[in-house]
């Protein structure tokens, strides 16, 4: 069974740059798939961040794409999120998931990340 | 972007009754190439990650009961679910993954009345 974990620091300071990493087990994510970044900020809905395919063709939302950056290691069956510049705006729980075209499918447990001084 | 609105923002429903959750979209979600609809369902369950339930507006994810169902077409669309369980107690959130960045609802809150 396929599984997802996140991983990162919980709290980042204002115009620093959040850093997470999700870890996939019992599935070698070079085989295909996409793998995405959601965020859920606190008493809101989701929200889509982006992707990355095994290959490394990423896909981001427009409103984030000037300060995020999605990479993939394939030999570590790992994904990263990197959000720069982040402000309290930023705050959510982010979640990792793989993706079956555009549709998570498998979802990491969720991880909250706190953008505060 | 297309915005995704969902009503009710909650139910309560009694316990083997039917829960109707609606979804509309701001602009069509079928795409012509594959003439499919491009929308999903999701539940949330407190502290539980989100599960795929429904794509393509009607197919159920694997695993899936049937008591959930899937409807609609162009801009409305409708998750029932049958024979309300107590294991249903969930936020619901529609998808659309037609065009531009996937969206989602803001979600329905599901209860036992």
């Amino acid at each position: 069974q396929v599984q997802l974990q996140e991983s990162g620091p919980r709290l980042v300071k204002p115009s620093e740059t959040l850093s997470l990493t999700c870890t996939v087990s019992n599935y070698s994510i070079s085989r295909g798939y996409y793998w995405g970044w959601i965020r859920q900020p606190p008493g809101k809905g989701l929200e889509w961040i982006g992707s990355i395919y095994h290959t490394g063709d990423t896909f981001y939302h427009p409103s984030l794409k000037s300060r995020l950056s999605i990479s993939i290691d394939t030999s570590r069956d790992q994904f990263s999120l990197k959000l720069n510049f982040v402000t309290a705006a930023d705050t959510a729980v982010y979640f990792c998931a793989r993706l079956n075209g555009h549709n998570p499918n498998v979802w990491g447990q969720g991880t909250l990340v706190t953008v505060s001084s | 972007d297309i915005v995704m609105t969902q009503s009710p923002d909650s139910l309560a429903v009694s316990l083997g009754e039917t829960a109707t959750i609606n979804c509309s979209s701001s602009q069509s979600v079928l795409y012509g190439p594959d003439n499919k609809r491009h929308l999903a369902w999701y539940q949330h369950k407190a502290g539980q990650p989100p599960r795929l339930l429904i794509y393509w507006a009607s197919t159920r994810e694997s695993g899936v009961p049937g008591r959930f169902s899937g409807s609609g077409s162009g801009t409305d669309f409708t998750l029932t679910i049958n024979n309300l369980q107590a294991d249903d107690v969930a936020v619901y959130f529609c998808q659309q993954y037609h065009s531009g960045p996937p969206t989602f609802g803001a979600g329905t809150k599901v209860q036992i009345k």
